[in-house]
């Protein structure tokens, strides 16, 4: 099962920042956070992760809380073409690393 | 394009054949992924190598399904006696794994109908 809870759907207008939350209150010290989005009927694209610190790169922001329970993926403008799922992952580098996807949030971005 | 290949992207087949799908991973990456999405749902894992080491196989494959990955390169996915329900989008994904992060990058998906 999937380790993060994350809203169903949201809604943002275009120009304007998207802030999507992600719970994982049973992450563990070595797990980091993965971001990944998928547009409608293409694989899964990989925005950003992170351990303890906040992290940002040309796509994106990530927010991780201080206890590690939750963080939050920031699209500093939001376009009509950043509509798609958005996946909060833990995973343990180790072993596997395979990731365990949940359901996602349905970010609508709207002109 | 440097990314992840998948062939074909589309394939309808009648249940009872067999398919076979290619994933060509980005030049280098070690560890190769396959994973199987089915509509409404996120992406799970099936199986992954290591070089051309088989590492895990996920309970979701059954004896229908065969990985290989032949040179450690390019890797092919085989589902012998489709059923209905195979019908679903395969994705493969590749990852360099370095110091203490494996990121995975995604290839397009082959999406497959069962008839």
């Amino acid at each position: 099962d999937a380790k993060t809870t994350q809203p169903t759907s949201m809604d943002c207008a275009e120009g304007r920042a998207a802030n999507l939350p992600c719970n994982h209150s049973t992450i563990s010290g070595n797990e980091y956070v993965y971001w990944y989005r998928q547009i409608h009927s293409q694989g899964p694209q990989y925005i950003i992760h992170g351990l303890k610190n906040n992290e940002t790169n040309e796509m994106a922001s990530l927010i991780i809380t201080e206890d590690r329970k939750s963080s939050t993926l920031i699209l500093p403008h939001a376009t009509l073409r950043d509509t798609a799922v958005y996946y909060c992952i833990v995973s343990e580098f180790g072993a596997t690393n395979k990731l365990i996807f949940g359901t996602g949030t349905l970010l609508a971005v709207q002109p | 394009d440097t990314g992840v290949s998948q062939n074909p992207r589309h394939k309808i087949t009648k249940r009872g054949q067999n398919v076979t799908f290619r994933c060509d991973p980005i030049s280098e990456h070690n560890r190769l992924y396959w994973y199987r999405q089915t509509l409404g749902q996120g992406p799970e894992f099936l199986t992954y190598f290591q070089n051309e080491a088989q590492l895990e196989k996920s309970r979701l494959l059954s004896d229908r399904f065969s990985a290989e990955r032949p040179k450690g390169s390019f890797s092919t996915l085989e589902i012998q006696r489709t059923e209905q329900g195979d019908s679903a989008m395969y994705l493969c994904a590749s990852s360099l794994v370095r110091e203490v992060t494996d990121t995975q990058y995604f290839g397009p998906g082959t999406r497959l109908t069962v008839l």
